[in-house]
């Protein structure tokens, strides 16, 4: 069965600096989507970027970004200029396009605190 | 474009009632997802359908729980009877054939006296 770790339950980061998200994931697939999703305060779940695995080039969106590397079942997330709306939590999710297996598989999350 | 709703969005009852969560998930969308999300498990998949048709509910915890998909447009969780320990949030979400990811509703949040 797929997993997904997510291996830090909590991480902090200063305003403006630059913080990495760590996900690794285990699976016997080789095509598959990874995504991470922000969930805040007010338990929202919003995708914030995704990935397919046959693409090599990491996906960006504006200010995250993602770091794949397939081979060693990685996909962390980075959040450049980190602003006090990224205070969150970060779920990292898998699921492979196969029919019989569409449902995410998630991560426990990591609790993001942004400081002023 | 609305998105997946949820109502309602806060629920408070009492112990042995029974609870009804309702979900329309995004027109168009032909997959639609329950999840149940506490401290202690975190996201939880309970159910999903695909046109209508319940296709996995291995996670479906009791009995005492139950979803129908009468429609494209609308989703039922029901609890019966309640227990304090389903206090929880609980997610629908919906997404299209393919490789879309799932969009979320805002969630139930159901806390069982």
């Amino acid at each position: 069965a797929q997993t997904v770790t997510q291996s830090q339950p909590e991480m902090s980061v200063q305003e403006a600096e630059t913080v990495t998200l760590s996900c690794t994931y285990d699976t016997s697939e080789s095509d598959y989507y990874l995504f991470w999703y922000k969930q805040p305060p007010s338990r929202q779940m919003i995708l914030v970027i995704r990935q397919e695995a046959y693409k090599q080039q990491n996906a960006t969106e504006n200010r995250f970004s993602v770091n794949f590397q397939k081979a060693a079942k990685s996909f962390s997330l980075k959040i450049s200029d980190s602003q006090l709306g990224d205070a969150a939590m970060y779920f990292c999710a898998y699921r492979t396009p196969n029919s019989g297996n569409t449902p995410l598989v998630f991560g426990k999350g990591t609790r993001l605190s942004v400081i002023a | 474009d609305a998105g997946v709703i949820q109502s309602p969005r806060h629920e408070v009852t009492e112990m042995g009632q029974e609870v009804t969560l309702r979900c329309k998930p995004i027109s168009g969308h032909d997959y639609l997802f329950w999840y149940r999300q506490t401290m202690m498990r975190g996201l939880e998949l309970l159910i999903y359908f695909n046109n209508n048709v319940p296709i996995d509910d291995s996670g479906m915890p009791e009995d005492r729980f139950s979803a129908k998909m009468p429609n494209a447009s609308f989703s039922t969780l029901k609890i019966q009877p309640s227990e304090p320990r389903d206090s929880a949030v609980y997610f629908c979400a919906s997404r299209g054939t393919g490789v879309g990811p799932q969009h979320f509703g805002d969630g139930t949040r159901l806390s069982i006296l």
